[in-house]
């Protein structure tokens, strides 16, 4: 079956520009996730959606990012005004819910010049 | 805040070799306990997970058993195999369910 897939896979943008990173789950599940993975600092976690809403925003490392989910499927993560600092792969993940495992997709390789 | 440390790569081993991957944790309450592999040129995929204290997760071969004493969860193989060379990554997840990445321990293995 078709697996959480993410767009573009890879994004190369100005510094100053808008950008927005979408993700696709898997259908069905209700639960999804954005990571961010950059060389400093490992795997960090951004955002957690339930259905549409966004119960925990902890992980958002500024104001510029924000995300949303509609239809409790398909998520947009967008972070404006990039910063060089922005530049990581964002990962997405989706479950069923509750620590049912979280599905991963490819990511997007996003980069500031 | 909750974290996880993981030994440091990388790790080269020759084929038939036996594996350990250090990770403990620190954490509010009781977390749920995880490790992720990442192949080369593919997304991260769950390995095995143990839930509650004394729990074994075992999976293609690996084992890590959850032990509250020593806050640890380290991955073991008895015999590893080239097909193994990846990115390991030990995680550990509270409250939201989100969940909290070690910094990944790249295993390379010869044969």
């Amino acid at each position: 079956g078709a697996g959480v897939s993410q767009s573009p896979s890879n994004k190369v943008t100005e510094k100053g520009k808008d950008v927005e990173l979408r993700c696709d789950p898997i259908s069905g599940h209700t639960a999804l996730y954005w990571y961010r993975q950059s060389l400093g600092q490992g795997l960090e976690f951004l955002i957690y959606f339930q259905g549409n809403s966004a119960p925990d925003k902890s992980g958002l490392p500024s104001d510029r990012f924000s995300a949303e989910r509609t239809g409790g499927s398909v998520s947009t993560l967008t972070i404006q005004r990039t910063q060089q600092e922005d530049s990581a792969v964002y990962l997405c993940a989706s479950s069923t819910g509750g620590w049912e495992p979280q599905h991963f997709g490819d990511g997007t390789r996003l980069s500031i010049l | 805040g909750d974290s996880v440390t993981q030994m440091e790569g990388p790790v080269t081993l020759s084929e038939e070799a036996f594996l350990t991957i250090n990770c403990t944790y620190t954490a509010t309450g009781y977390p749920s306990l995880f490790w992720y592999v990442q192949y080369p040129g593919e997304g991260l995929q769950l390995l095995l997970k143990a839930t509650k204290a004394d729990d074994k997760g075992s999976n293609k071969g690996f084992e890590a058993t959850y032990r509250k004493e020593t806050t640890s969860f380290h991955l073991e193989k008895g015999s590893v195999q080239v097909s193994d060379s990846a990115v390991y990554f030990c995680a550990s997840g509270a409250g939201s369910y989100q969940l909290t990445f070690g910094k990944g321990t790249k295993l390379s293995v010869i044969p």
